[in-house]
């Protein structure tokens, strides 16, 4: 079965840090573009960060920029994200997501494959 | 930034149905845009690509159309798991997403 699934989020005051994970199953992570999309509670989905397949191109959403790293381990199938001075404004969950392959073409910034999400919650 | 904006905001709907939802750019995206549905503690889940392309798997119900800066996602005949929330966004420059249209029954 092909599957995303994140881990490593939870309760965490402010300013302070957290390193989520993203284990892929069922497919190769090494032939896709990752990225993080994050969705706060009872609002819409936020785009966060991306990385290229060999890990040589990463980007940021402005609000994140300084604070989030986006890595990733093709030897462990595995995506990451350390996310580091946590403010209140950071609580979501957060999902893993993989480019889009058609047949014929694969778009960068369509997401296909979702985990299930990791909920980070920041408060004191 | 492109600012994503949808129409309407939320829609009241019956079984069979035909719904149309809008999607509406800030500046031109040409045909970078696609379509999710979202259904309560759910991932989202692709459905339309690059404007008008259906992902694999989807009913031929759904449907999307336009470019530059003006988008539809159709919905032929609602079923009744059809029921959900659904987002545009665009790929032109920094994804953006829309801020959704929920669609619920009537």
């Amino acid at each position: 079965e092909v599957q995303l699934v994140e881990s490593g989020g939870g309760l965490v005051q402010p300013g302070g840090s957290l390193r989520l994970s993203c284990a892929a199953s069922g497919f190769t992570l090494s032939n896709y573009w990752m990225t993080w999309v994050r969705q706060a509670p009872g609002k819409g989905l936020e785009w966060v960060a991306n990385i290229k397949q060999d890990g040589s191109e990463k980007y940021y959403v402005d609000s994140v920029k300084g604070r989030f790293t986006i890595s990733r381990d093709n030897a462990k199938n595995s995506l990451y994200l350390q996310i580091n001075s946590l403010r209140a404004e950071d609580t979501a969950v957060y999902y893993c997501t993989s480019q889009y392959c058609s047949s014929t073409s694969c778009y960068t910034d369509a997401f296909d494959m979702w985990g299930q999400g990791t909920m980070v919650t920041v408060s004191s | 930034d492109i600012q994503m904006t949808q129409s309407p905001s939320s829609l009241s709907a019956s079984v069979g149905d035909r719904v149309t939802i809008s999607c509406r750019a800030s500046q031109s995206i040409s045909s970078s845009l696609h379509w999710y549905q979202q259904k309560p503690g759910k991932a989202p889940k692709l459905l339309i690509y690059a404007a008008s392309s259906l992902q694999s798997g989807v009913p031929s119900r759904f449907s999307g159309s336009g470019s530059g800066t003006d988008f539809t996602l159709t919905i032929s005949s609602l079923q009744p798991e059809d029921f959900a929330i659904y987002y545009c966004q665009q790929s032109y420059s920094t994804p953006t997403f829309g801020p959704g249209t929920k669609v619920d029954i009537k």
